[in-house]
């Protein structure tokens, strides 16, 4: 079956440009996570959904990030205004249900360069 | 507030010989621990997950874990690396909000170096 994807894989912004990125998690995972993963990093939690509601965005780093899941299925991250230590790894991960002993299905990542 | 602590950013063993990585976490509830691993260029694959239940848990490709509650560790163990065990590991910590959700939190992970 198919398991986590996200588009594109990689992304080049200039500083100052917006950028969406696009996460299609497991059908019928209820879970939606964004982490962030610096070179030589580990995963840092951004943000969390269960089904469309936002339940944490305690992770995002500032204003400039927003992510959305308005019809509980796909997910966007979007960073405006992008800087040059926005640059990263953008993992997406889903889950099948909103309790901690399940685990997560993580995407291949959309690596962000900001030049 | 819960907390993972991988305790070696880097490890490095000869093939044949055991392998264990520390991790120790903090957590206010009953959590739920998990390893992952990240092979250069991949996604992160599950190893195996502690929830509660027998706390020496078996995982895939000959890992395997112990849940110490007293000693709030759980560190990951293998009685021979292999050259492809090589990769970057990843302790996690799961558990329930006061809201009611799951909150996840990422050790920074140890680098193991598998030597021929």
């Amino acid at each position: 079956g198919a398991g986590v994807s996200q588009s594109p894989r990689y992304k080049v912004a200039k500083r100052g440009q917006d950028v969406a990125l696009r996460c299609d998690p497991i059908s019928g995972h209820v879970s939606l996570f964004w982490y962030q993963q610096a070179l030589g990093q580990g995963p840092e939690f951004l943000t969390y959904f269960q089904n469309e509601a936002q339940l944490d965005k305690s992770g995002l780093p500032s204003d400039r990030f927003f992510a959305e899941r308005p019809e509980g299925s796909v997910s966007t991250l979007k960073i405006q205004r992008t800087q040059q230590e926005d640059s990263a790894v953008y993992l997406c991960a889903s889950g099948p249900v909103g309790v901690p002993s399940y685990e997560q299905y993580f995407g291949p990542g959309t690596r962000l360069t900001v030049t | 507030a819960q907390s993972v602590t991988q305790l070696d950013s880097h490890v490095s063993v000869s093939e044949g010989t055991p392998v264990l990585l520390r991790c120790n976490y903090s957590s206010s509830y009953s959590p739920s621990l998990f390893w992952y691993v990240q092979h250069p260029n991949k996604g992160l694959q599950l190893l195996l997950k502690y929830t509660s239940a027998a706390t020496l848990v078996k995982g895939i490709n000959g890992f395997e874990a112990e849940f110490k509650k007293s000693e709030t560790s759980f560190h990951l163990t293998k009685p021979s690396a292999h050259m492809s065990d090589a990769a970057e590991y990843f302790c996690v910590v799961s558990d329930l909000t006061s809201g009611g959700y799951q909150k996840v939190t990422f050790g920074t992970g140890t680098k193991l170096q598998v030597i021929p």
